[in-house]
């Protein structure tokens, strides 16, 4: 695997379902990203980690939950979401450094999860 | 008030045109990093061209290259010699810095322009 890769790719749940996304990546990346991106709405963060450590929430509500066991791999847990919640879900990663300027940082995306709420 | 914005949300091009993509930005800080990504109908966003605030030259990759004009706060791309292959969605992104420490910070992104590569 190269890349970034995320699973599932699509995913139809109710809204009394618990189910988690899974992004991994295989760049040697430290910072990892959950974005949100909507029909007819641009892209938006949802999460930042970076070197494991949650360093954004995007006011984002508790009905996401992220989790970050290492630099290669973040999940996205989901439970009791609502039909508005239906999107693409886009992980990313990059390098990041402590010592160099994060908008230098080029971000690489993963496929997405296609995500569906009944 | 906007940060990314693309002001054209379709275009259709003849094969083997140049196309130029249109993006202003808005920010304060001297310090920014100005994106563009290419998302086809499979959904994946592939990076495409980066530029620097500080950068003197405009930056080129290949058929892509991106016309920075700091005083307008604009970052156009600029697509040679277009490909049916071309035709997907195209977002310019920008990040700034984070002073809360880390380094790792989002995108912020335009609406998106959606090219389609006519034959």
């Amino acid at each position: 695997e190269t890349g970034v890769t995320q699973t599932p790719r699509h995913l139809v749940m109710g809204m009394t379902n618990k189910k988690s996304l899974k992004c991994e990546q295989h760049l040697g990346h430290n910072a990892m990203y959950w974005y949100k991106q909507s029909a007819k709405k641009p892209l938006e963060l949802m999460f930042v980690y970076n070197f494991k450590e949650q360093t954004e929430n995007n006011s984002v509500p508790s009905r996401f939950s992220p989790e970050c066991p290492n630099s290669s791999h973040l999940f996205l847990h989901l439970h009791t979401l609502q039909p508005e919640d239906s999107a693409l879900y886009l992980c990313a990663s990059s390098q990041s450094s402590l010592r160099l300027a994060g908008y230098t940082d080029t971000q690489y995306f993963g496929p997405g999860t296609r995500l569906t709420v009944l | 008030a906007q940060k990314i914005t693309q002001t054209q949300p379709g275009m259709f091009v003849q094969e083997k045109e140049a196309v130029t993509l249109d993006c202003t930005y808005d920010t304060s800080d001297p310090s920014y990093g100005l994106f563009w990504y290419k998302q086809p109908s499979s959904g994946e966003m592939i990076f495409l061209i980066y530029q620097g605030s500080y950068d003197q030259q405009n930056a080129t990759e290949g058929r892509y290259s991106l016309n920075f004009q700091k005083a307008r706060k604009s970052a156009n791309l600029v697509i040679s010699a277009s490909q049916l292959g071309d035709s997907a969605m195209y977002f310019c992104a920008m990040r700034e810095p984070s002073y809360s420490g880390g380094g790792a910070d989002g995108l912020t992104f335009g609406k998106g322009t959606h090219l389609i590569i006519q034959p």
